[in-house]
């Protein structure tokens, strides 16, 4: 079975802090895919990043970062001087393929909610 | 740019009522789901659909049915609402199942009372 885990349910930081999300995964497929995705207050939700399972190189887009290391199966995110507009809820998720997964079936994290403060 | 519709964005109902959630996008997805949101339980997956004419459960299926009648719309029955059932659901699309990201709709926010 497929298990996502996002031991950290609160976040606070002050602005300017930075601050990483911990994701951590369970599966017995040897691909598959995860995901981050962001949740504003406004409750619409936002892609952030796809990473495959071969792919163990760690992405940068702006002060966004992801380290996705399979050894330890996490997928963490970094926010780099946070800004007030980053205070949302942080979801992981995971899809696999070739297992005992069903193919499209994406599982979520239990989420993250961070509030930066001014 | 519609993409992912989803209607209606608030609904209460009593307990036994039944109702019926519709999904629609606009941008031939095969893959289509519906996850309820609850706190503290993040985004749980209902059904989904990999194709018209196909339906598949997800990781809490009971008391919900599916349809996937038309390529374009999935549709979210309840046939007797409870109120272990308030919660806020969302539609999501992909291109490519689980390989792709997901579009997701806005949300339904429904209480069960």
């Amino acid at each position: 079975a497929q298990k996502v885990t996002q031991a950290q349910t609160e976040i606070s930081v002050v602005e300017k802090e930075d601050v990483t999300l911990d994701c951590v995964y369970e599966t017995r497929d040897t691909t598959y895919y995860l995901f981050w995705y962001k949740q504003p207050p406004s409750g619409e939700l936002v892609f952030l990043i796809r990473r495959n399972s071969f792919d163990e190189q760690n992405e940068i887009s702006g002060r966004y970062s992801w380290n996705f290391q399979k050894s330890t199966s996490s997928f963490n995110f970094t926010i780099t001087a946070s800004q007030v507009v980053d205070s949302a809820v942080y979801f992981c998720a995971l899809s696999g393929f070739g297992g005992s997964s069903n193919t499209g079936k994406l599982i979520f994290g239990q989420g993250t909610t961070l509030q930066v403060k001014p | 740019n519609a993409g992912v519709t989803q209607t209606p964005k608030f609904r209460v109902l009593k307990t036994g009522q039944s109702m019926t959630l519709l999904c629609a996008q606009d941008m031939n997805h095969e893959y289509m789901y519906w996850y309820r949101q609850d706190p503290g339980m993040g985004l749980r997956l209902i059904h989904y659909s990999v194709g018209e004419g196909t339906t598949a459960k997800g990781e809490v299926p009971d008391g919900y049915n599916v349809s996937r009648l038309k390529k374009q719309n999935f549709l979210l029955g309840l046939e007797s609402a409870a109120p272990s059932q308030t919660s806020v659901y969302f539609c999501a699309s992909s291109y490519g199942g689980g390989r792709e990201k997901l579009f997701f709709g806005s949300g339904t926010q429904l209480s069960v009372l």
